[in-house]
């Protein structure tokens, strides 16, 4: 059965750093590219990033980019989200996500729990 | 950027049909994937490529895609269906490939 585990939430000043973590279980993770999504309080799902098998690519949302940083340690089965210079909008939880590929099309079939990240002062 | 445009509400009777749409420009050249969410839980994929069902989603999902809308339709609803349920879709020419619609809260009524 497939898992994801997410951690690494907590409060933050604005303009400080964190790193999130998500641990894979339950399939063969370096076969797979991996995705943070977050979701203000109340709002809804806004894709952040994504990092293929290897961590040969990387896409970011305008949002984050030149601010977040995604990795991945397969030896770990371990998913990463870098965050810096945080702002009080980039308040949300953040899930990691498996992705799944049919005919030319991408989707995420798996999803963790979340954890919140909280930026204020 | 590829917008995706949801309705923010339906609402429909037990034993009913609801239909959510999801708007965008010639939408029905691409793959559409449909996500529902309860309250406090993570979303859930209930719909890819436009009407595959996931294992463990009941046949009452069903899901259609043509010209400018993707529609997700659940048949006979029950009080449990009620969510919010998020359109998704893989823009391949883009650096941000995914792409939500704005998410659509399914009151049953």
């Amino acid at each position: 059965e497939v898992h994801l585990v997410e951690s690494g939430g907590v409060v933050v000043q604005p303009g400080g750093s964190l790193r999130l973590s998500c641990a894979a279980s339950g399939f063969t993770f370096d076969d797979y590219t991996m995705h943070w999504v977050r979701q203000a309080p109340g709002q809804g799902l806004e894709w952040v990033s994504l990092v293929t098998w290897d961590g040969g690519s990387t896409y970011y949302a305008d949002s984050v980019k030149g601010r977040f940083t995604i990795s991945r340690d397969n030896s770990k089965n371990s998913l990463y989200l870098q965050m810096s210079s945080l702002r009080t909008e980039d308040t949300a939880f953040y899930y990691c996500a498996k992705a799944a590929y049919y005919s030319s099309t991408w989707f995420l079939d798996y999803w963790g729990q979340g954890t919140l990240v909280t930026v204020s002062s | 950027s590829y917008v995706l445009t949801q309705p923010p509400s339906v609402s429909v009777a037990p034993g009913k049909t609801a239909r959510i749409t999801c708007g965008g420009n010639n939408i029905g050249s691409k793959s559409v994937h449909w996500y529902r969410q309860k309250p406090g839980q993570a979303p859930v994929l209930v719909i890819y490529y436009d009407s595959d069902r996931p294992s463990g989603i009941p046949e009452r999902f069903s899901g259609s895609n043509s010209g400018n809308t993707a529609t997700l339709t659940i048949s006979r609803v029950e009080a449990g269906d009620e969510a919010d349920y998020y359109c998704q879709l893989w823009n391949s020419s883009s650096d941000h490939p995914v792409v939500f619609g704005g998410g659509t809260k399914l009151t049953v009524l």
